[in-house]
């Protein structure tokens, strides 16, 4: 079935250093892949989303490019900021656009200290 | 625009009680996903449905949980004789599918569920 394989953490930055969350999967067919943070005490946002192969996703200097070859979703920054201190969430969503689940990586926590 | 709903934020229970979480979907979107997180865990599925339907329960637990989407307002996630496993954070998230290849879904604040 499909699945979510996120790179498990806490992981501690200092302030402007470079982070990489690690994302990969099993799907079958074409799925689409996310990126979700989650601040303390609050629900999920979309961070940056990619619906095909080779698409890269943006957003708030985040970057994410979907590697069919690798099935891999690595999310990418390059100076993090200490308001960037969340739990991140790989998750796709298959192929079948019938409004089907989304599956979830286990998140990754970020600290970013001054 | 305002986006997902869920009311109460937080909810407190006893043990044998019952509770409730409403969920209202962005407007526009017919598609309601329930998930549950415990702490220190991702997100697992528990509900997909849509108006008066529902569509995919194979994350629900068989027994004390039951969900439904009227056709008139919210969703609802009820958990009768709730546990102290039952304490979680539940969210809920709305989709849109009509003309779109993917699906994106679109979560709320989600609901804090205490059980005493």
């Amino acid at each position: 079935g499909d699945s979510v394989t996120q790179m498990e953490g806490p992981v501690t930055l200092s302030e402007e250093a470079f982070l990489t969350i690690n994302c990969t999967y099993t799907a079958t067919g074409y799925p689409s892949l996310f990126w979700y943070v989650q601040y303390p005490g609050e629900g999920l946002q979309l961070l940056l989303k990619a619906t095909k192969a080779d698409d890269k996703g943006s957003n708030k200097g985040f970057e994410a490019t979907y590697r069919k070859e690798t099935t891999s979703f690595h999310l990418e920054k390059g100076s993090v900021q200490v308001s960037d201190s969340a739990v991140y969430f790989c998750a796709l969503s298959p192929s079948i656009s019938t409004g089907n689940q989304f599956y979830f990586g286990t998140g990754t926590s970020l600290t970013v200290i001054p | 625009n305002a986006g997902v709903m869920q009311n109460p934020r937080h909810l407190v229970r006893r043990r044998g009680q019952e509770a409730r979480l409403r969920c209202s979907p962005m407007k526009g979107h017919s598609h309601v996903y329930w998930y549950r997180q415990l702490p220190e865990e991702g997100l697992k599925f528990m509900v997909y449905l849509q108006k008066e339907n529902i569509i995919d329960e194979s994350g629900m637990p068989k027994e004390r949980f039951s969900a439904e989407f009227p056709k008139e307002g919210p969703s609802i996630l009820r958990i009768q004789q709730v546990v102290r496993g039952d304490s979680a954070a539940y969210f809920c998230a709305s989709s849109e599918l009509a003309g779109k290849h993917y699906n994106e879904q679109f979560f709320g604040p989600g609901t804090r569920l205490t059980v005493l």
